[in-house]
């Protein structure tokens, strides 16, 4: 079935530019979804179909893709942005639709 | 607004079953697809299980299949998760998520807060 590699653990300093990618196989072709998670809280959806932004989420969360990875993009990073991150896409493939990546660590310095 | 509730997790014996729900508030299920996903402690999201907005097209992941079945009772507004030969590797907290399409192809824009189930060995 289809995989979703996504980097364990990504640091940065406040006030700086956090980038998470995803990477797959023709991701090109698929919708990318990304996941904040807080711990001990359920996922909040921050970016869908590669670049939009749900109504509530700052517009400092943002998203991009090219070649054969997504990428989430949070800028002006703050302690509060500090959670796992988790990029989706639904794949057509009757058998396993859904896939999610291994989901990231972002901590912030 | 939107709201989900999930119920029935707990503790129980490796090869028993147990079946959660999911209450749903401030839509209209029927519309919707929804999905089953868990999350084994300190691991990554899985995806389990959707169903259309009417409940004519599962699918599942195979981890579960043949063992879990997703339903609905669009009447009631509730999504049910029946877990059969449980065993410790389905030890997790299980989410639902409304899809945002009505045949679960799009994203999860609404999670309800979780239940656990823990299965003993």
């Amino acid at each position: 079935s289809y995989v979703l590699t996504q980097p364990p653990s990504v640091s940065v300093a406040p006030g700086k530019t956090a980038r998470i990618t995803c990477g797959g196989f023709n991701i090109g072709g698929y919708n990318v979804h990304w996941y904040q998670q807080k711990p001990g809280q359920a996922p909040v959806l921050v970016v869908y179909d590669d670049t939009d932004r749900p109504s509530g989420i700052p517009e400092r969360f943002s998203g991009s893709k090219s070649g054969n990875a997504a990428t989430l993009i949070i800028s002006r990073v703050d302690a509060g942005d500090e959670a796992d991150y988790h990029c989706q896409v639904w794949t057509r493939n009757g058998d396993h639709p859904v896939v999610f990546g291994g989901g990231t660590r972002l901590t912030v310095l | 607004q939107v709201q989900l509730v999930e119920s029935g997790g707990g503790v129980v014996e490796s090869g028993m079953s147990l079946r959660l729900s999911c209450a749903a508030s401030g839509f209209k299920l029927r519309h919707y697809g929804m999905h089953w996903v868990r999350q084994a402690p300190g691991k990554g999201l899985e995806w389990v299980a959707v169903s259309w907005y009417d409940g004519s097209k599962t699918y599942y992941a195979g981890s579960v299949k043949g063992r879990f079945t997703i339903s609905r009772d669009n009447s009631k507004n509730v999504l049910y998760l029946q877990m059969n030969s449980l065993t410790a590797d389905d030890t997790s907290t299980y989410f639902c998520a409304k899809d945002s399409h009505g045949d679960g192809s799009g994203r999860m824009d609404s999670w309800g807060q979780g239940t656990l189930v823990t299965v003993s060995s």
